[in-house]
């Protein structure tokens, strides 16, 4: 168990919805980071947020969105759905300014079927 | 784009070393080599990095090249529940700004 939760666990829609996956990090952990993995394109890094603020961007589409709360635990918005955004979502937690050196603890995901 | 390569896939028999390369040719001195796994459709697991020197702990050793451009991650001895894809990344370390980049990784499958 990394200490990372999400949720949902599984999330079966409809093209054109809109869903939020919601992560909480390890206590502490003051960076979040998402990350897309499908079968075709492995594990894409979506972006990073550090203390409420979004620090680093990756291959996000601009259907998709997130945000950290004061809390610190994270949600990631998709909207408009696609057959092609089915994949499953990876929520990460980091303590950069900790003796673990910016280590990633990976959370166990959440499945997106989008039908 | 990643900065590391691997080979795609790699065998090896249970209670051998497994030793899984990966080139690095564009790093920064500025950068850590970062070692995860991913045990099927798990969420990643760290297993270590490095900077420069080699470095050991309980799950594997990771050997840098003197000149940074490769290193080769070692599991002393493979066991079953050693089979995963593991990722070689470059990484800038303590720093808030984090884009991490994975590559494709190695698959590595543990033979009994």
């Amino acid at each position: 168990d990394s200490g990372v939760t999400q949720t949902p666990k599984h999330l079966i829609t409809a093209t054109g919805q809109r869903v939020t996956l919601r992560c909480s990090p390890r206590s502490g952990d003051l960076s979040v980071y998402w990350y897309q993995q499908s079968l075709d394109q492995g594990l894409q890094f979506l972006i990073q947020y550090y203390n409420g603020e979004e620090r680093a961007k990756g291959n996000i589409l601009e259907r998709f969105s997130a945000q950290q709360f004061p809390d610190l635990h994270s949600e990631l918005n998709l909207s408009s759905l696609e057959l092609g955004d089915s994949a499953l979502y990876f929520c990460a937690s980091s303590d950069f300014a900790g003796a673990l050196d910016n280590e990633q603890f990976f959370g166990p995901g959440t499945r997106l079927t989008v039908l | 784009d990643a900065k590391t390569t691997q080979p795609p896939s790699m065998d090896c028999a249970e209670g051998r070393a497994a030793n899984l390369p990966c080139n690095h040719s564009t790093i920064s001195g500025n950068e850590y080599v970062y070692w995860y796994r991913q045990i099927h459709s798990q969420g990643p697991q760290y297993i270590i990095h490095g900077l420069k020197n080699n470095e050991t702990n309980e799950m594997a050793s990771l050997i840098i090249t003197e000149d940074r451009k490769s290193s080769t991650l070692i599991l002393p001895h493979a066991t079953l529940r050693d089979t995963a894809v593991y990722y070689c990344i470059v990484r800038v370390g303590r720093t808030s700004y984090d884009k991490v980049i994975f590559g494709p990784g190695t698959s590595l499958s543990v033979i009994p």
